[in-house]
């Protein structure tokens, strides 16, 4: 069975930091894209970053470049996302999703929401 | 704002055919495929259609999605009670080397 599971969220002020980790099971990690996307009230839904399979390739949003940065470990199943320089419109639940085609994917994680506030 | 156009509302009756639109530029739609995502509240968003028109395994029928130019439209039809969500259509930017999504549409019935 296929499953991610993201960790990692949580409180942090104005120019905090955090890392998030998705975690996959169920199949061959190390040949998949993966995504990130955010979810926030009144926001939509926004794509945030991508990784390929070998990790020599990352895409990110315009609203997080310079200040996220999307890294994996394929021997532990693992892509982290660090997040410096949050701010409050960074408030959101995080999702951690396998690829299917460009910005389709076929499977995501429940989420861990980050909350950016003094 | 986002950087694809989608309309804020849609609503039909049960059975009833709905069609959402999805425009955007030509970097964006004009040159890659679209994908159309279903969003409950508290749940987790899911694939309804991706390039352009292809169903996932699962996904009903009543979905339908096209491309033309620079739009997309996703048609929900035999409108029924619990298709009631968010939808977002969602593309790659060529230009941007990004990502990038409409702002969302209600759909109720």
């Amino acid at each position: 069975e296929v499953q991610l599971v993201e960790s990692g969220g949580g409180f942090v002020q104005p120019g905090g930091s955090l890392r998030l980790s998705c975690v996959a099971s169920g199949f061959s990690f190390s040949t998949y894209w993966i995504h990130w996307f955010r979810l926030a009230p009144g926001k939509g839904l926004l794509w945030v970053s991508r990784i390929r399979y070998d990790g020599r390739v990352t895409n990110y949003a315009d609203f997080v470049k310079g200040r996220f940065t999307l890294s994996r470990d394929n021997a532990k199943n693992t892509v982290y996302l660090q997040m410096n320089s949050l701010r409050a419109e960074d408030s959101a639940v995080y999702f951690c999703a396998r690829d299917l085609h460009i910005v389709a994917t076929d499977f995501w994680g429940q989420g861990t929401r980050v909350t950016v506030s003094s | 704002q986002s950087v694809l156009t989608q309309p804020p509302s849609v609503s039909g009756g049960p059975g009833q055919k709905v069609t959402i639109s999805c425009s955007g530029g030509t970097s964006d739609i004009g040159d890659n495929y679209v994908s159309w995502y279903q969003h409950f509240p508290g749940a987790v968003p899911r694939l309804l259609i991706y390039d352009n028109d292809k169903r996932p395994s699962g996904i009903s029928d009543r979905f339908s999605g096209s491309k033309s130019g620079t739009s997309a439209t996703l048609v929900i039809a035999g409108l029924q009670a619990g298709d009631e969500a968010d939808y977002y259509c969602g593309t790659w930017d060529s230009r941007l080397s990004a990502g990038v999504f409409g702002g969302g549409t209600k759909v109720t019935v």
